[in-house]
């Protein structure tokens, strides 16, 4: 089983419309959640990062981290064709002792948001 | 934006042939990675380092090696490339906390 799961898709949403994408996970000791858009020949950039559960708002997009299911969500509102990307969640534990991260990635959802 | 760059941004090259991908951050940041990705494909992490002249090899086995000579350079070199080595690779450096990650754009590399 691997450490993150997501739903590579492909999406296909009109213009408007909400959208909802996902990652499960199996390491219970991830602290660090993220969301990542990445645009077709870039590297990613990150969107968004939560701590441990709960949500957390950016403008039109919202993440939602519930621990106790291991399942982790993002939420864009109001979907744009430029929103048209693939979406990457990626979790990671603090090494305390060398103050730094390990990120583990999902494959990656590719999103299309159609005018 | 970010700071962040790597060179060449394409590259196509012969079966035994050595390279070197460049990855350069302005930012002072002391932990820097390199992952691959292939398409519809995990990124995975291939080695990272977290300061001056400290070097790790990630998850993903690599025939490549890294240094970390300066704070702002981590160049990655394959000594012999081969068609297998045919990927995109990401490098990327983190600051003082999570939000503070940046990316590069990427290398695609092709090896003939």
């Amino acid at each position: 089983q691997k450490e993150v799961e997501q739903d590579p898709g492909p999406l296909s949403v009109p213009e408007g419309a909400i959208v909802s994408l996902n990652c499960t996970y199996s390491n219970s000791a991830f602290q660090y959640f993220m969301w990542y858009r990445q645009y077709s020949r870039k590297g990613p950039e990150l969107l968004m990062y939560t701590y441990s559960s709960g949500n957390k708002e950016d403008g039109r997009f919202t993440a939602q981290v519930d621990k106790s299911s291991k399942y982790i969500s993002l939420f864009i509102r109001d979907s744009q064709p430029s929103d048209s990307a693939t979406y990457l969640c990626a979790m990671s534990f603090l090494f305390s002792g060398a103050g730094s991260y390990q990120l583990t990635f999902g494959k990656g959802t590719k999103l299309s948001v159609i005018p | 934006e970010a700071d962040i760059y790597q060179t060449p941004r394409y590259l196509v090259i012969g079966t035994g042939k050595k390279i070197t991908l460049e990855c350069s951050q302005t930012m002072g940041h002391d932990k820097m990675y390199w992952y691959q990705q292939d398409p519809g494909m995990e990124l995975h992490l291939i080695h990272y380092s977290y300061g001056v002249n400290s070097t790790e090899k990630g998850d993903l086995s690599s025939e490549s090696t890294v240094s970390r000579i300066r704070t702002e350079h981590f160049p990655l070199t394959l000594e012999s490339a081969r068609p297998s080595h045919t990927s995109q690779y990401l490098c990327a450096s983190i600051g003082g906390g999570l939000n503070e990650q940046f990316f590069g754009p990427g290398t695609r590399l092709t090896v003939l």
